[in-house]
């Protein structure tokens, strides 16, 4: 266990439900992060919330819309998805996203979603 | 050009062989250098990270990086079939961005 956690660990939806993915950090950190990992392609970094507030949204299509009410709690959004958005949704939690090295990014088990 | 460089594999090698696991990445300004262990169906686990040009050990693994070079690479020693995982390699460039290769898959066999 990473401290981090993630809930639903499952879920298959239509492109017309509407859904929210949780993430849950027991680490006391302070930036958090959506990643998007599909079957043979790099880890796709979606958002970055530091301090609750978002540093980063890498390009995402708004059927996908980020939350986070605390630095302990991370919400995904998702509503009206396509099948290619069919993936791994990991969670990540690290220190804060100072310019520092030492600054090591902790993963959840993820969300395995299937768009039906 | 990738900005993190990883063959994809599958690498095998021989319970108790030295595995080595390579890296290249295009950022000259990137500064730190993390390993990943994934195992098939599980999120990433860190088992890695070297700031310094040089060699790093830990345990049965030893990561080595040459900025020259633009390289980072990871050795297992004594390698057990319970290391077959896929290894990610992620860099923080200069922007701070924490950039993944999309890994090689270890497969250790008896």
């Amino acid at each position: 266990e990473t401290g981090v956690t993630q809930t639903p660990r499952h879920l298959v939806m239509g492109m017309t439900n509407k859904k929210s993915l949780k993430c849950e950090q027991h680490l006391g950190h302070n930036a958090m992060y959506w990643y998007k990992q599909s079957a043979k392609k790099p880890l796709e970094l979606m958002f970055v919330y530091n301090f609750k507030e978002q540093t980063e949204n890498n390009s995402v299509p708004s059927r996908f819309s980020p939350e986070c009410p605390n630095s302990s709690h991370l919400f995904l959004h998702l509503h009206t998805l396509q099948p290619e958005d069919s993936a791994l949704y990991l969670c990540a939690s690290s220190q804060d996203q100072a310019r520092t090295q030492y600054n090591e990014q902790f993963f959840g088990p993820g969300t395995r979603l299937t768009v039906l | 050009q990738k900005e993190v460089e990883q063959n994809s594999g599958p690498l095998s090698v021989p319970e108790g062989a030295i595995a080595s696991l390579n890296c290249t990445y295009s950022d000259r300004g990137s500064q730190s250098f993390f390993w990943y262990r994934q195992y098939s169906g599980k999120s990433p686990e860190l088992i890695m990270f070297i700031y310094s040009n040089g060699d790093k050990e830990d345990g049965r693994f030893t990561a080595q990086l040459n900025k020259a070079s633009q390289y980072v690479s990871l050795l297992i020693r004594d390698s057990q079939p319970s290391d077959s995982a896929t290894y990610l390699c992620a860099v923080r460039g200069s922007y701070n961005k924490l950039i993944f290769g999309a890994g090689t898959r270890l497969a250790v066999h008896p």
